[in-house]
């Protein structure tokens, strides 16, 4: 089942904090972060697990909440470079297969 | 390293024609995906290869078929195109990290089926 993202959309000036939300109805043992920029293949950020453990980018920071589903993806200080579509994969169990959710646009202006 | 490679960039069929998207990676993974994507929609994941030698079906297999030919490289064969496979087509490979596994996209292949 596709986890749901929001907001679908946000825009930001350079500096200011942005917050993207990615929920399941059902047990998660994983979230997975991607940025993808137009025309562009995504690009991995986070892996979160239950249980804590977190592996990714410097620059940016995540949290899991095991009892809602829900993971939270922290955008602060944004730069011009951060623009592009966020996607989340949630991974049900040990498949290790992911479902995306369908995408937050984030543009951040000069 | 060139990671994950994929070859054609853009294609343009006629429905009923056939046609592989090739793929390849260069980091030693032992699993590899295919994905589609299809405009202001997340990706889906068509078949998936979790090491050398084994396929399994995604969350949308009907019309393709994959092959893992080694270690490194891992088809998607469309039989029989229809209108509704133009999308985007990724591949990605994945390396463990604990008991989970982190993908690795490669820049996707665009088809046009007429």
């Amino acid at each position: 089942q596709q986890p749901v993202q929001s907001p679908q959309a946000v825009i930001l000036r350079e500096g200011e904090d942005a917050v993207i939300n990615c929920s399941s109805s059902k047990a998660l043992y994983s979230v997975h972060w991607y940025r993808q920029k137009h025309g562009e293949a995504p690009v991995f950020l986070m892996i979160l697990l239950k249980g804590g453990e977190q592996k990714g980018h410097e620059k940016i920071s995540a949290s899991f909440n095991e009892k809602k589903q829900q993971s939270s993806l922290y955008l602060t200080a944004s730069q011009l470079s951060y623009s592009g579509t966020y996607f989340c994969g949630t991974e049900r169990g040990s498949a290790r297969q992911l479902t995306f959710g369908s995408g937050t646009q984030l543009t951040v202006l000069p | 390293n060139a990671g994950v490679t994929q070859t054609p960039k853009f294609q343009v069929l006629k429905t009923g024609q056939s046609m592989t998207l090739q793929c390849a990676q260069d980091m030693n993974h032992n699993s590899m995906y295919w994905y589609r994507q299809d405009p202001g929609m997340g990706l889906r994941l068509i078949y998936y290869s979790a090491s050398e030698g084994t396929t399994d079906k995604g969350e949308v297999p009907n019309g393709y078929n994959v092959s893992r030919l080694n270690k490194r490289e891992f088809s998607l064969r469309l039989e029989s195109a229809a209108p509704s496979q133009t999308s985007v087509y990724f591949c990605a490979s994945s390396e463990l990290w604990g008991t989970r596994e982190t993908q690795y996209f490669g820049p996707g292949t665009r088809l046009l089926v007429l």
